[in-house]
């Protein structure tokens, strides 16, 4: 069964601690993404890869880290910089290029308090 | 960066009643995807156009590209209460990259 998939789907986390979000993908695609939903706000780009390796800073990118070691996989870390972590948190991957349709994976929704 | 504006943001229909939401953009785009989300879920592709003036029918929804290719519509025919949801456009610009709008919150009154 290919897909995307996130876990865990809720998570809570003490203010000041770091956490890691995990984002896996079987679709073999090359481009994955990190997004933020708030309420109102659409969906907000943290970073993306093309190729193992290698990544970009989104639109938000600030409190944040990746990796991209294996295809399959591009773990988000929420630094404790991060001023409002508070939110639901999607990965989503394409086949090759960054206009190519994306896919979602089901969220994180990640609770600081 | 380049941006498509949805607006407005939330917007409730009785079941029955058709829908139509837009899309809109100060500049030429290469094209246009829609995404729905439901409810506690997440975006799921809906479809693509590419070409000026372009129509597509998915059942009861209809997607237009227009003809300067600068917005685009959703129209969903007689709404049900599984049409609801967010709708998001995003566009494919200068920028090389897919630009999500900030959707449109459908509700539907049984």
């Amino acid at each position: 069964d290919g897909g995307i998939t996130q876990s865990p789907k809720y998570l809570f986390r003490k203010e000041g601690q770091n956490v890691t979000l995990s984002c896996e993908q079987n679709l073999n695609h090359d481009a994955m993404y990190w997004y933020r939903q708030d309420p109102g706000q659409g969906l907000r780009l943290i970073y993306y890869s093309q190729i193992v390796n290698d990544f970009q800073k989104g639109d938000i990118a600030e409190g944040y880290s990746v990796s991209r070691e294996k295809k399959e996989s591009f773990p988000l870390t929420v630094t404790s910089a991060q001023k409002n972590p508070t939110a639901f948190y999607l990965c989503a991957s394409s086949l090759r290029e960054l206009t190519d349709t994306q896919y979602f994976g089901p969220g994180t929704r990640l609770t600081v308090l | 960066g380049q941006q498509v504006m949805q607006i407005p943001q939330y917007q409730h229909v009785q079941e029955g009643e058709d829908f139509t939401t837009y899309c809109n953009s100060s500049t030429t785009l290469s094209n246009i995807q829609w995404y729905k989300q439901r409810p506690g879920g997440h975006p799921v592709f809906l479809i693509q156009l590419v070409k000026s003036g372009e129509v597509k029918k998915q059942k009861r929804l209809t997607f237009q590209f227009g003809e300067a290719k600068k917005n685009s519509s959703l129209h969903i025919t007689a709404t049900q209460t599984t049409d609801v949801g967010t709708y998001f456009c995003a566009e494919t610009g200068a920028n090389s990259k897919l630009t999500f709008g900030k959707g449109i919150t459908l509700s539907v009154r049984p």
